[in-house]
Formats: structure tokens, sequence, C-alpha cells
């Protein structure tokens, strides 16, 4: 079974603060690394997929990198907005197989 | 809307008994996949299906079944074999297999 980990598991911040959590997952076998944002009551919603090293992409205030030589990817939130709450969760995904891995989300809390 | 649709939102069970989980999408996908979710953890595979009629089990399949008779359908069967079935479900699919995978908004199952 693949080990994926997210940290921290849940960051409570202030409106205005920027923030950012990792995802580490095997440095083996990598084909894509994918970010989803999850909100209360909602369908999970693909925010980003990444394939290459040294990736990095932006959707809005949201921003990813990507390490596959080591093993880790960082999300980063400029700026958190109350609406901006929600489980961030990341899913490696190996060419050995090729189903996602997902780690156990980071639960982030944006207070107005 | 094009999307995927889970029903019930909510669903009971008794003891030995065998429930259906409903899953269907008009997103024209040829994958669809199932999920399950335990407090703390990440999203586990349960079955995921490639192709019309061809289904495969994931991580954890043990208690559970599945059909693809048709493409926008691909019902979880929890079975009275599943000892431990309270859990959020999700299903998902994607375009082709290894795509990104887009989500239903889930079921939860209680037992009674």
């Amino acid at each position: 079974i693949l080990n994926v980990e997210q940290s921290p598991q849940s960051l409570h911040v202030q409106e205005g603060d920027s923030t950012n959590f990792t995802c580490s997952f095997p440095s083996s076998n990598f084909y894509a690394l994918h970010w989803y944002r999850w909100e209360t009551a909602k369908s999970p919603e693909a925010l980003f997929v990444m394939t290459l090293n040294g990736d990095e992409k932006k959707k809005g205030r949201i921003s990813a990198t990507l390490n596959t030589k080591e093993g880790y990817s960082y999300l980063y939130i400029k700026g958190s907005q109350p609406e901006d709450s929600a489980t961030y969760l990341c899913a490696f995904q190996s060419n050995a197989g090729n189903m996602l891995t997902f780690g156990g989300g980071t639960r982030l809390m944006v207070k107005p | 809307d094009g999307g995927i649709t889970q029903s019930p939102k909510y669903l009971f069970r008794k003891e030995g008994q065998n429930v259906t989980l409903s899953c269907e999408q008009n997103l024209n996908h040829d994958a669809m996949y199932w999920y399950r979710q335990d407090p703390g953890q990440g999203l586990r595979l349960i079955y995921y299906s490639q192709i019309v009629n061809d289904f495969q089990k994931g991580d954890i399949a043990e208690g559970y079944s599945v059909s693809r008779e048709k493409k926008e359908s691909f019902p979880l069967t929890v079975t009275s074999a599943q000892k431990n079935p309270t859990a959020f479900y999700l299903c998902a699919s994607s375009s082709k297999y290894r795509e990104t995978q887009y989500f239903g908004p889930g079921t939860r199952l209680l037992v009674l």
C-alpha cells in the first residue's frame, strides 16, 4: 500500500493570511499528483494535475509546486478568504496501475 | 447540467441486509470509481470500472459488489459480509482511465 501523507491535518488562519501545506508521496513510479478542494456538503473539486518535476500551477490565489525526486508537493494560498475554508486533498497516481492514492487531507478554516 | 449524481444522500442498513448505492453520470465518461471515506482517513478505492461490463477490485473490495451494465451507471452493493459499513461513500468518473476524476456528492451509510 502506497503512503501518501498530508500535513498539517488541520489549520486555522485569519482572513488575509497566506498559508501552505504539504503532500508527501513515493518518489518512485510517479505518474501524476492531483490536488482537490472539498468544501463541506459539496463534491471534491479538482484543482490541479501535476506531472513534471518542478511544475508550478496557479489558479487565482492558489498555487502548487511539485518535486517528484524528493516526493513532495506544496499547496499555497495567498491572502486566505473565508470561502477558502475546505479540506484540501492530494492524490498520488503511479505509473503502475494508475489508481489514485489519497492523503488524509488538510482541513483549512479561515476566520473572518 | 452535466454531472454525477448519487442517491440516496443518507442510507440506513440493518444487520444482515444488503443495500445498494446508486451512482449515475451524464458526462459520457468511460471510467467510474467507488471510494470509501472514514473519519481521519483518506479516500480508499473499493472498485473501479474502465469500460462497460468490466470492473476491477480496488484496495478494500471485500464485502462489496458492483455492476457496470450501462456506461452511465455504476451501482455499489454493500453486502452483509461487510462488517463495518458505516462510512461516507463517494463515486467518481473520468473521461478515460488515468484522467482527472470528477466526484459525486456522496452517500452516508449508517448501520441501525
